[in-house]
């Protein structure tokens, strides 16, 4: 069964603090990787989409990597105001288009 | 505004009545989704629709649920006899279409609570 799992539930960072998020997956085939940011009350704001091992990507603070397995999205010197939380999500090969998400990362950063 | 809207932003409904959300998506794009999204949890798919096609819908989606896209526009999501476990954030997404994987882009969601 196709699945994600995403690492830790919260994180709590003062600014300026960097750090990883963690997204395991387990797919029959991978058509893609994707990154959503998600702030209180609001729809999943679109991030990066990766599409093979050992692709990378940044957007000014953060850096999404992919391998086998696993993505990591780092955020280097955070500021509060990257404080939301971050989904995770798989598209697997077969079937349509229905993406397959992770309950998410709350990422709370501090002044 | 050109992103996908989603209308009511808020619904509250009592036990066994019918509700219907409305979305309408980014103009060019082909391909509409419906996700349900609960408390701590990441969302999860309802249905999908490729113009007016309806062509996947998941196990979550019971009979009490129905999703049409007249002309491959807007779509509407219809829930009949809400129950308590149906309140949760209704998110709709677009997407372009074409070979492969596409971005899917997220509206702003109707939250629905049962009473």
């Amino acid at each position: 069964e196709d699945q994600v799992t995403q690492s830790p539930e919260a994180l709590r960072l003062q600014e300026g603090e960097s750090s990883s998020l963690n997204c395991s997956y387990t797919v029959s085939g991978l058509r893609g990787l994707f990154w959503y940011r998600q702030d209180p009350g609001k729809g999943p704001e679109f991030l990066f989409t990766l599409y093979s091992a050992g692709e990378e990507k940044e957007k000014e603070r953060l850096k999404a990597t992919l391998t086998k397995k696993e993505s990591f999205l780092h955020i280097t010197a955070p500021k509060p105001e990257d404080s939301a939380t971050y989904l995770c999500a798989v598209h697997p090969r077969g079937g349509y288009n229905k993406l397959i998400f992770g309950a998410g990362t709350r990422l709370a950063v501090h002044p | 505004d050109t992103g996908v809207s989603q209308n009511p932003r808020h619904k509250i409904t009592k036990r066994g009545q019918n509700v219907t959300f409305r979305c309408d998506p980014i103009s060019e794009h082909n391909r509409l989704y419906w996700y349900r999204q609960t408390l701590g949890q990441g969302p999860e798919f309802l249905t999908y629709f490729q113009n007016e096609a309806q062509l996947e819908k998941s196990r979550l989606l019971s009979d009490r649920f129905s999703a049409e896209r007249p002309k491959g526009s807007f779509s509407t999501l219809e829930i009949q006899r809400t129950e308590q476990g149906d309140s949760a954030m209704y998110l709709c997404a677009s997407s372009l279409g074409g070979f492969g994987t596409d971005t899917q882009y997220f509206g702003p969601g109707t939250r629905l609570t049962v009473l």
